[in-house]
């Protein structure tokens, strides 16, 4: 059964340094699509990157970075040059091509950026 | 500017009432969704509609109704059926339903029961 699982509840890191969301999945469809939603206190949900099974390319979108090991099945995503207004929940989706059009989440890591 | 509005931002429940959340948006997307979110949990699926007149349950749709008579539109109503509806509510919408679509979501209604 599809399933992501995010195994870190809670992060730090120091302003400017890069930080790894980690992101694991477990699919048995070929075609999936992986992304990343950003969640300030505020709630809306925010769109940051988005990586396909068949993309030979990590996805990059500016300071996001998406590390991709298709063998390991984990997606980790990179933020680099932390800034304070990065500090939000941060949850990995994957949507498979095949089956229902639903988006599966993980619960999220919680990232809080320290001045 | 577009986007997807949600209303209210806080909704309060009495026991037995159905109440409506709305989602509107105005991107021009066929899909949208709802999500309902407990805390320390990720989204869970309730309603997809990927065109008007037609939508489906997802993981956790018991107690909860929708209709989509619009392509802007798609309200969710939380009956009296659902006995543990607090909870965040997030609507969503992508273009598509593909598998590279991405969804856009609105900013959530907090639903609170008295």
């Amino acid at each position: 059964a599809q399933k992501i699982t995010q195994t870190q509840p809670g992060m730090f890191v120091q302003e400017k340094e890069a930080v790894t969301l980690d992101c694991t999945y477990d699919t048995s469809d070929q075609s999936y699509g992986l992304f990343w939603y950003k969640q300030p206190s505020s709630g809306e949900m925010i769109f940051l990157i988005y990586q396909g099974s068949y993309d030979e390319q990590n996805a990059t979108e500016g300071r996001y970075s998406l590390n991709f090991q298709k063998a390991r099945k984990s997606a980790n995503l990179v933020i680099s040059a932390s800034q304070l207004g990065d500090s939000a929940m941060y949850f990995c989706a994957m949507r498979e091509a095949s089956g229902t059009y639903k988006y599966i989440f993980g619960t999220g890591t919680r990232l809080k950026v320290l001045a | 500017d577009g986007g997807i509005t949600q209303s209210p931002k806080y909704l309060f429940r009495k026991e037995g009432q159905n109440v409506t959340l709305s989602c509107e948006q105005n991107l021009n997307h066929d899909a949208m969704y709802w999500y309902r979110q407990d805390p320390g949990q990720g989204l869970r699926l309730i309603y997809y509609s990927q065109i008007v007149n037609d939508f489906q349950k997802g993981d956790i749709a018991e107690g909860y109704s929708v209709s989509r008579e619009k392509k802007e539109s798609f309200p969710l109503t939380v009956t009296s059926a659902q006995k543990n509806p607090t909870a965040f509510y997030l609507c969503a919408s992508s273009i598509g339903a593909g598998m590279k679509e991405t969804q856009y979501f609105g900013p959530g209604t907090r639903l609170l029961v008295l």
